[in-house]
């Protein structure tokens, strides 16, 4: 099956500076590409996905990149705010079964104000 | 609802113990979702349910584990004769079609703690 492996395991950035986490992943027909953002005591909450065929997705402060090639795709905050600090998913899946998702391990990320 | 509703928030049981989680997803969702999150893990998918079609249980990790889907919406995950392995949070998901274009909208889970 689809292996993701995710990277740091904890991040912490002062308030204003750019925070990046970085999957991998295994299964090179996958082409779904989400990730999610989970605050204490809550559940994970899509923030942003990408698909194969894009290799840059932006919204407001978030973007993720995707390299096919090197099966790694990367979660990019920029201007962080103490509101930023939760724990980051990044997940993939693949056809047909594109409904379930393999999860990386999780980041935690801390913002320092 | 508005959101996912699961229930209990938090479950705490005795080893050997069984137990049911309830998960009622997003009114209109027909795509019904459980993973679970071990401690400093990612999410890992157990069953899915769509529609009137057969379930995709291939990532139960035991036959201790069950879970149906009544009249299409209320969900209940069963762990039998719990062991200490299983304590982790348990997540439901909904959407509104199998397709992963719509995407997944999460509950805060049921901590579960097998003592």
């Amino acid at each position: 099956g689809e292996n993701v492996e995710q990277h740091p395991s904890t991040l912490s950035v002062q308030e204003g500076d750019s925070a990046v986490i970085k999957c991998t992943y295994s299964d090179s027909a996958s082409n779904y590409f989400p990730w999610y953002k989970q605050e204490l005591g809550k559940g994970p909450q899509l923030i942003i996905d990408i698909r194969s065929n894009v290799g840059e997705k932006k919204d407001q402060r978030i973007a993720v990149t995707l390299n096919k090639t090197a099966k790694h795709f990367s979660l990019h905050i920029t201007e962080t705010q103490p509101e930023d600090s939760a724990v980051y998913f990044c997940a993939a899946s693949r056809p047909p079964d594109d409904y379930k998702l393999s999860f990386g391990a999780g980041t935690t990320v801390t913002v320092r104000a | 609802g508005a959101g996912v509703s699961q229930s209990p928030s938090n479950k705490v049981t005795e080893k050997g113990k069984d137990v049911e989680l309830r998960c009622d997803p997003i009114s209109g969702h027909t795509a019904l979702y459980w993973y679970r999150q071990s401690l400093g893990q990612g999410l890992e998918f157990l069953i899915y349910f769509q529609g009137n079609s057969a379930p995709d249980k291939s990532g139960l990790p035991s036959d201790r584990f069950s879970a149906e889907r009544t009249g299409g919406s209320v969900s209940t995950l069963t762990i039998q004769r719990t062991q200490q392995e299983d304590s982790a949070v348990y997540l439901c998901a909904s959407s509104l079609s199998g397709a992963i274009n719509y995407g997944y909208t999460f509950g805060s889970g049921t901590r579960l703690t097998v003592v």
